[in-house]
């Protein structure tokens, strides 16, 4: 599977929004992209994922480059509870596959 | 859906004991998975089950450590001999066709 970068660490201000950049410029036609988050202390938890197009939930917008050679998560209104290490992967859904968690981006949002 | 159920969430042993922690996937989810999280590696993958067989144990360090999975509502990861380097927090996800994985809160083993 595919390997990522992240930045180490940001910061944002509480309110304005969080722009999480990675690069996956391995990634296969058939990978698709995750966004994880973990908040001290407690597991990791599913965001947003993946394969071409723009996706939208409730909890963030992932945006992949035309190319899918590097993604962006945007947490549109960032509060003290998004601190926390945000993890993007990328992988296969279909046959064999392994999760590999990088080291992750650690966001701090500040009041 | 009470979610991904763990236990013990503490554990503190002596080195050279044998160690079992449980998980009880997301009720119908067919894909199991057993990760550790320490400081220096992060979140690794040790290995994951598909409708309760293993199909990639490459991740395990080595042969003190196995799995099992009984039956789709349980699955165990022993430790026999634990070594001070296993000192840990290991979590267990569950999911459904691969897609997205649940975790559950974790189980923080110290190994003395």
């Amino acid at each position: 599977d595919a390997k990522t970068t992240q930045p180490p660490s940001m910061d944002c201000a509480e309110g304005r929004a969080a722009n999480l950049p990675c690069n996956h410029s391995t990634i296969s036609g058939n990978e698709y992209v995750y966004w994880y988050r973990q908040i001290h202390s407690q597991g990791p938890q599913y965001i947003i994922h993946g394969l071409k197009n723009n996706e939208t939930n409730e909890m963030a917008s992932l945006i992949i480059t035309e190319d899918r050679k590097s993604s962006t998560l945007i947490l549109p209104h960032a509060t003290l509870r998004d601190t926390a290490v945000y993890y993007c992967i990328v992988a296969r859904n279909t046959g064999g596959f392994k999760t590999i968690f990088g080291a992750g981006t650690r966001l701090f949002v500040k009041a | 859906d009470a979610g991904v159920i763990q236990s013990p969430r503490h554990e503190v042993t002596e080195m050279g004991q044998e160690v079992t922690l449980r998980c009880k996937p997301i009720s119908g989810h067919d894909y199991l998975f057993w990760y550790r999280q320490t400081m220096m590696r992060g979140l690794e993958l040790l290995i994951y089950f598909n409708n309760n067989v293993p199909i990639d144990d490459s991740g395990m360090p080595e042969d003190r450590f196995s799995a099992k999975m009984p039956n789709a509502s349980f699955s165990t990861l022993k430790i026999q001999p634990s070594e001070p380097r296993d000192s840990a927090v290991y979590f267990c996800a569950s999911s459904l066709l691969k897609d997205t994985q649940y975790f559950g809160p974790g189980t923080r083993l110290t190994v003395l």
